[in-house]
């Protein structure tokens, strides 16, 4: 079956720092891929997405490529700030007919002044 | 922007009970879903909902669980008769399109005693 496999956390960074979260996945067509995010207190939003192999998604200075090789959609962000701060969560759906989101397990990142 | 609505935000319950947990969807969108988080634990699907009738479900959702949608604003999830592992943080979501984004609902957190 399909699953998603995401870094351990917690992460905790310096403001400014260079954020990776890896997240890996195992499906067996060619799903869309997913990062939501989970502000304390607030529910899943979605933060980017990628549709097929090589597409990048981007938003709010994060960006995540789809990698078909390494079956990876790692997220990254270049200068992370305290309102960061949060949980990130790795999702993919199968890309035929009205599938379900499948989930990572979430990477806590605290962000420190 | 619109947003998915879920009520109430915290549920208390006694163990064998029945509840129900309300959810209003994006106006125009037509795929609803139900997803539910242990705490500490990953996101998981529970059913989705389609044209009046569920399309898809998982195994947790089992003869206790059912979903309706009974006007044209609401969808609601009911829990027959609750157990302790119950307790868990409900999301419902929803969707314009086949393949399109789900959009996610704060959650409500359901306490069983």
């Amino acid at each position: 079956g399909n699953s998603v496999t995401q870094m351990e956390g917690p992460v905790t960074l310096s403001e400014e720092a260079f954020l990776t979260i890896n997240c890996t996945y195992t499906a067996t067509g060619y799903p869309s891929l997913f990062w939501y995010v989970q502000y304390p207190g607030e529910g899943l939003q979605l933060l980017l997405k990628a549709t097929k192999a090589d597409d990048k998604g981007s938003n709010k200075g994060f960006e995540a490529t789809y990698r078909k090789e390494t079956t990876s959609f790692h997220l990254e962000k270049g200068s992370v700030q305290v309102s960061d701060s949060a949980v990130y969560f790795c999702a993919l759906s199968e890309n035929s007919g009205n599938t379900p989101l499948v989930f990572g397990k979430g990477t806590r990142l605290s962000v420190i002044a | 922007e619109p947003e998915v609505t879920q009520t109430p935000s915290h549920q208390v319950t006694q163990m064998g009970q029945e509840v129900i947990l309300r959810c209003v969807p994006i106006s125009n969108h037509l795929y609803f879903y139900w997803y539910r988080q242990i705490l500490g634990q990953k996101v998981e699907f529970l059913v989705s909902f389609y044209n009046n009738e569920i399309s898809e479900k998982s195994e947790i959702f089992d003869d206790q669980f059912s979903v309706e949608r009974p006007d044209g604003s609401n969808f609601t999830l009911k829990i027959r008769s609750t157990k302790l592992e119950d307790s868990a943080m409900y999301f419902c979501a929803s969707s314009s399109q086949v393949n399109q984004p789900q959009h996610f609902g704060d959650g409500t957190r359901l306490s069983i005693l």
